[in-house]
């Protein structure tokens, strides 16, 4: 069964420190996994995935297959950056199966 | 936006109650998926649909059915609405393909008291 685990719930450091958050994935075959973000009062949105290998708002995330981790990176954190982040993970078989983590909240201080 | 309107957006409902959710999309994506989300535990899959009358149970079906009799409409339904149901609800649809990322719904705000 495919699981992810965010470890974090809340995690806070101030404007322009490095941020880390936490994803560890159990799946049996070859995962796609995602970061989403949700700022306060918007939808949920897309950050990155790491098929793309991109870099957005600053942010990274390399997937590690040996210790089944996704971790989303950004080496100076700003305020814009405090929300609520979800790592998600899609089933690579037919029906495409979408979940999430438990979400980590965090909190850039000034 | 992506073409995805949720209905009601925010419900009050009895204890014991059927209670309805619609999931509408307007733009063909093939899947859709229905979350609750809680403090603590994040989003959780209820159920997903990869087409037309083809569903299957997330991690936390029970008490939940479903029903996709066209492309652009996904239906949650809580056959009898208990307390545990107070939650946030948001769908979410997708193309095909594992890289085709997700787009959510507002959100709907059901409390069952």
């Amino acid at each position: 069964a495919q699981r992810v685990t965010q470890p974090e719930k809340l995690l806070s450091v101030f404007k322009g420190a490095p941020v880390e958050l936490k994803c560890n994935y159990s799946y049996s075959g070859s995962p796609e996994l995602f970061w989403y973000v949700q700022y306060s009062r918007q939808r949920l949105q897309l950050l990155l995935r790491h098929i793309s290998r991109e870099s957005i708002k600053g942010f990274t995330a390399d997937l590690n297959k040996g210790e089944t981790s996704f971790h989303l990176k950004k080496p100076f954190a700003q305020e814009e950056d405090s929300a609520m982040y979800y790592c998600a993970l899609k089933d690579s078989q037919g029906a495409q199966k979408l979940v999430f983590g438990q979400g980590t909240r965090l909190t850039i201080n000034p | 936006d992506a073409g995805i309107t949720q209905s009601p957006r925010h419900k009050v409902t009895e204890t014991g109650t059927p209670v309805t959710l619609r999931c509408h999309q307007t733009e063909n994506h093939r899947y859709m998926y229905w979350y609750r989300q809680d403090p603590g535990h994040g989003l959780r899959l209820i159920h997903y649909s990869y087409g037309v009358k083809d569903t299957d149970k997330g991690e936390v079906s029970d008490g939940y059915s479903v029903s996709r009799s066209k492309t652009e409409d996904f239906l949650l339904t809580l056959e009898s609405a208990t307390s545990s149901q107070t939650s946030v609800y948001f769908c979410a649809i997708s193309l095909q393909g594992l890289k085709a990322e997700a787009f959510f719904g507002q959100g709907t705000r059901l409390t069952v008291v």
